[in-house]
């Protein structure tokens, strides 16, 4: 596609329940990042993938976030038994070399995620 | 290990000036800068690599200073459409590959 695209892009849950948020990247990019964004500060980096391979995912804030991107393209960010401290926009990246040195990040339009 | 950016927030008339600075305490092997209006993506500005190098795009020019660990974006001439939060992020490598971190942001309001 022509863009980093993501969906849902509203989600609201009830506190306790199971989310799944979808990031489909620019086609051929190898790196895909996952950051939380709370409103009025900057991205929160949760987890990055270099193609398939998970490398990073010292962000991730407990056990209840999981994401995954099987095949090296489209990625899954799951939270479990949602907290209303989950509330934020989830904002997916991608970019075209494994090194950032020289590679921008292009960023989806967030889904952001309301737990009541 | 988050960069640090100063000021948080500035507020200008059209036409003037602007410095937007972004420090770390790790060394940088490069910095980004993205500007994100209300609601929407961040968009990528410039990306300055060691070697204090200098680049612009349009009327927005940065330094990356790699001794004080320290970046500057400069916006001269403001425009209206200037207004937006912007964002430096900081490279962090990890074996064969490398992560952003972000700053906090800097949140610029022009007025007419």
């Amino acid at each position: 596609g022509a863009g980093v695209s993501q969906s849902p892009r509203y989600k609201v849950a009830k506190r306790g329940q199971d989310v799944a948020l979808r990031c489909d990247p620019i086609s051929g990019h190898v790196s895909l990042f996952w950051y939380q964004q709370a409103l009025g500060q900057g991205p929160e980096f949760l987890t990055y993938f270099q193609n398939e391979a998970q490398l990073d995912k010292s962000g991730l804030p407990s056990d209840r976030f999981f994401a995954e991107r099987p095949e090296g393209s489209v990625s899954t960010l799951k939270i479990q038994r949602t907290q209303q401290e989950d509330s934020a926009v989830y904002l997916c990246a991608s970019s075209l070399y494994p090194r950032q040195g020289n590679s921008p990040l292009h960023f989806g339009n967030g889904t952001r995620l309301t737990v009541t | 290990q988050q960069p640090v950016q100063s000021p948080q927030a500035v507020i200008l008339r059209e036409g003037e000036d602007a410095v937007i600075n972004c420090s770390s305490s790790k060394a940088l092997y490069s910095v980004h800068w993205y500007r994100q209006k209300h609601g929407e993506a961040p968009v990528f500005l410039m990306i300055l690599l060691k070697g204090g190098e200098q680049k612009g795009h349009e009327k927005i020019s940065a330094s990356f200073n790699e001794k004080k660990q320290q970046s500057s974006l400069y916006l001269t001439a403001s425009q209206l459409s200037y207004s937006g939060t912007y964002f430096c992020g900081t490279e962090i490598v990890l074996s064969s590959a490398s992560k952003i971190i972000f700053g906090s942001g800097t949140r610029l309001s022009i007025r007419p």
